[in-house]
């Protein structure tokens, strides 16, 4: 059974960093994507950034929202995944979900999620 | 980027009847869209892949179609289970984009 299960979250000061991790079982992990998906309380749903698999040299992809202040890594021999976040801004407040990604498919698994949240 | 533009944001209907959402590309995805459903408090479930493929343990009355710009995920007889938030997200390119959703509720 495919499993993601994100951790880190809690409440982070604006400007302060933060770490997620998602720990990822019952499928071979260096083969597929992992995406980060959020949710602001209350909204849609907003793609974060992707890490390709191991065919692919690991490479990431970042919404704009979040390029330069967001890092997506992955540790294969430890069947994980983080997302460091630096310089939070208030409207990064979400609860954060990992995914699992065939190449060339849309997310087929998800996490259930963790809540950042931004505040003074 | 592309936009996704999901309708209607909402729509109130009764069990049994047919439910229909639409989602619209800005730009050609050809069929690189998938269809969620979400329910509060819990992460989203993926219903279709590549615009008309149900997945697998997906109940046969969600269906999907289009190509192209314009895509549909149809509801043939609703059930009290699946009045919940729809959203459909296009990965033919970066950034990956969602639709802005469609909450289906109890008439």
């Amino acid at each position: 059974e495919v499993q993601l299960v994100e951790s880190g979250g809690g409440l982070v000061q604006p400007g302060g960093s933060l770490r997620l991790s998602c720990a990822a079982s019952g499928f071979p992990f260096s083969e597929h994507y992992i995406d980060w998906v959020r949710q602001a309380p209350g909204k849609g749903l907003e793609w974060v950034g992707r890490i390709r698999n191991k065919a692919n040299s690991y490479t990431t992809e970042y919404a704009a929202s979040v390029k330069g202040r967001f890092t997506i890594s992955r540790d294969n021999s430890k069947n994980s995944l983080y997302l460091q976040m630096n310089s939070l801004k208030t409207e990064d407040t979400a609860v954060y979900y990992c995914t699992r990604t065939i190449p060339g498919s849309s997310p087929d698994s998800w996490g259930q999620g963790t809540l950042v949240t931004v505040s003074s | 980027d592309i936009q996704m533009t999901q309708s209607p944001s909402s729509l109130s209907a009764s069990v049994g009847d047919r439910v229909t959402i639409t989602c619209r590309a800005s730009q050609g995805i050809t069929n690189d869209l998938g269809w969620y459903q979400q329910k509060p408090g819990k992460a989203p479930k993926r219903l279709i892949y590549a615009a008309s493929n149900l997945q697998s343990g997906v109940p046969s009355r969600f269906s999907g179609s289009g190509s192209g710009t314009e895509f549909t995920l149809t509801i043939s007889s609703l059930q009290p289970e699946d009045f919940a938030t729809y959203y459909c997200l296009q990965h033919k390119s970066y950034p990956l984009t969602f639709g802005q959703g469609t909450k289906v509720e109890i008439k």
